[in-house]
């Protein structure tokens, strides 16, 4: 069975920590792994990635991913409150011999960024 | 046969013009959303809907609308096609929260070329 396994799955820093998010996955053939920032009700769109190594750098948010131990990390560095949210992982394995496919998401790590 | 499925799947037109996608699913799932995928960037949401009576924008909703037509379909509307919105159009559903972790079930999506 495919799953998606984030961790922690809450965390509480202060303004100005750098954090860690980890998500690895069981899943068929895969084909890229994305990270969300969910506010709201639903979420909006962070990584994707699809090689092993290659970091993916937006602002203060990183991420990068091994293929071969199947996890992926989500950094963010100098934490403010704004970063307040839910960080889903989601995994896109390929069916039907390629012609559709399936989001697998994780549970999501809840970040508390206090002033 | 498939569970969800989009039509058409492959479509040209020129700016200005009228465009209806469509997704039809058969599994029986409340929640349904409209992608985006562009090359290089992963699924960025458009609208999702979590039952018929329940419709809502995504990160990147501008220029586009949706009709919840019943449970098993969901259309999306170019109103006014414009050339940024080339692009392959993904549907996909849910049947969060009924199972402890979401998975979304995507159709075979739609390329959309707009001239």
């Amino acid at each position: 069975e495919d799953k998606v396994v984030q961790s922690p799955l809450s965390l509480v820093v202060h303004e100005g920590d750098t954090v860690t998010l980890n998500c690895s996955y069981e899943v068929t053939n895969f084909r890229s792994l994305l990270w969300y920032k969910q506010e709201k009700k639903a979420p909006t769109f962070l990584f994707m990635l699809t090689s092993s190594g290659i970091e993916k750098k937006s602002g203060r948010l990183s991420s990068i991913l091994d293929k071969k131990e199947l996890f992926s990390i989500l950094n963010i560095t100098a934490t403010q409150t704004g970063d307040s949210a839910v960080y889903l992982c989601a995994v896109e394995s390929i069916v039907y011999g390629g012609s559709q496919g399936n989001l697998i998401f994780g549970k999501g790590t809840k970040l508390s960024v206090k002033p | 046969d498939a569970d969800v499925t989009q039509t058409p799947r492959n479509r040209i037109t020129k700016t200005g013009k009228r465009i209806m996608l469509e997704c039809s699913q058969t599994k029986g799932h409340d929640r349904m959303y409209w992608y985006r995928q562009d090359p290089g960037l992963g699924l960025r949401l458009i609208y999702y809907s979590f039952d018929v009576k329940d419709i809502n924008k995504g990160e990147i909703s501008d220029g586009y609308s949706v009709s919840r037509q019943a449970q098993a379909k969901f259309s999306l509307s170019l109103e006014s096609a414009i050339p940024n919105q080339t692009a392959l159009y993904f549907c996909a559903t849910s049947d969060f929260p009924r199972t402890s972790q979401e998975t979304q079930y995507f159709g075979p999506g739609t390329r959309l070329l707009v001239l």
